[in-house]
């Protein structure tokens, strides 16, 4: 079965500082990740995605992601953060050949002043 | 191009109620997602519609909630009754088709059961 693993459930860092958002999934089979949004009281809205090609993602709002096929890892990076990037940040796979979205329980990501 | 609607946002019942929530796609896209968030979860899908068809419903607790598309467009989630555990965001999202691989998600609908 797949699941995806959210390594840290909260991760504080003050502004302009870097981050990375820890992932990990299980399958057996090929899958396509993403990397999903969501601020206080909204849906989720879509930061990357992998499906084939160039292992290092670059996505919306400066954030970036590597596809390490090897250790099964998806891990999200920031150079250097806002007070607006404050928000939960969910890891999704998809596995291939299905349309069906697995998503890990997700990370606080809270920037200090 | 308008996004996934959801109504109402905000729901309060007490156990044991019914309630339905609404969900518009955005236009063209054929298939349609719900999900259930508790707090501190990730999303978890519940049922799948392509057109007016389930694809995928295993994890929907049938004895309890249902769902709809009839004319392929808009889609209604209703829980009848309610329990305490249901408390959650509701999410809906929609897909170009099957194989589209990104979904469009709604704001979602905050079920409260007291």
């Amino acid at each position: 079965a797949q699941s995806v693993t959210q390594l840290d459930s909260q991760v504080p860092v003050f502004e302009e500082a870097p981050v990375e958002l820890r992932c990990n999934y299980s399958s057996s089979v090929s899958v396509y990740l993403f990397w999903y949004v969501q601020y206080p009281n909204q849906g989720l809205q879509l930061l990357l995605k992998y499906l084939s090609g160039s292992t290092l993602v670059k996505g919306i709002n400066g954030f970036e992601a590597e596809f390490n096929k090897s250790q099964t890892s998806f891990h999200l990076r920031k150079p250097s953060v806002h007070i607006s990037d404050t928000a939960e940040y969910f890891c999704a796979v998809r596995p291939g050949g299905y349309n069906k979205l697995i998503f890990g329980a997700g990370t606080r990501l809270a920037v200090h002043p | 191009e308008a996004g996934v609607a959801q109504s109402p946002r905000y729901k309060i019942i007490e156990k044991r109620q019914s309630v339905a929530f609404w969900c518009n796609p955005i236009s063209g896209h054929a298939t349609l997602y719900w999900y259930q968030q508790i707090l501190g979860q990730g999303p978890k899908l519940l049922i799948q519609f392509q057109n007016n068809g389930v694809v995928d419903d295993s994890q929907l607790p049938k004895d309890r909630f249902s769902a709809e598309r009839l004319k392929g467009v808009d889609s209604t989630l209703k829980i009848q009754p309610a329990k305490l555990e249901d408390s959650a965001v509701y999410l809906c999202a929609s897909s170009l088709d099957h194989r589209t691989r990104e979904q469009y998600f709604g704001p979602g609908t905050r079920l409260t059961v007291t």
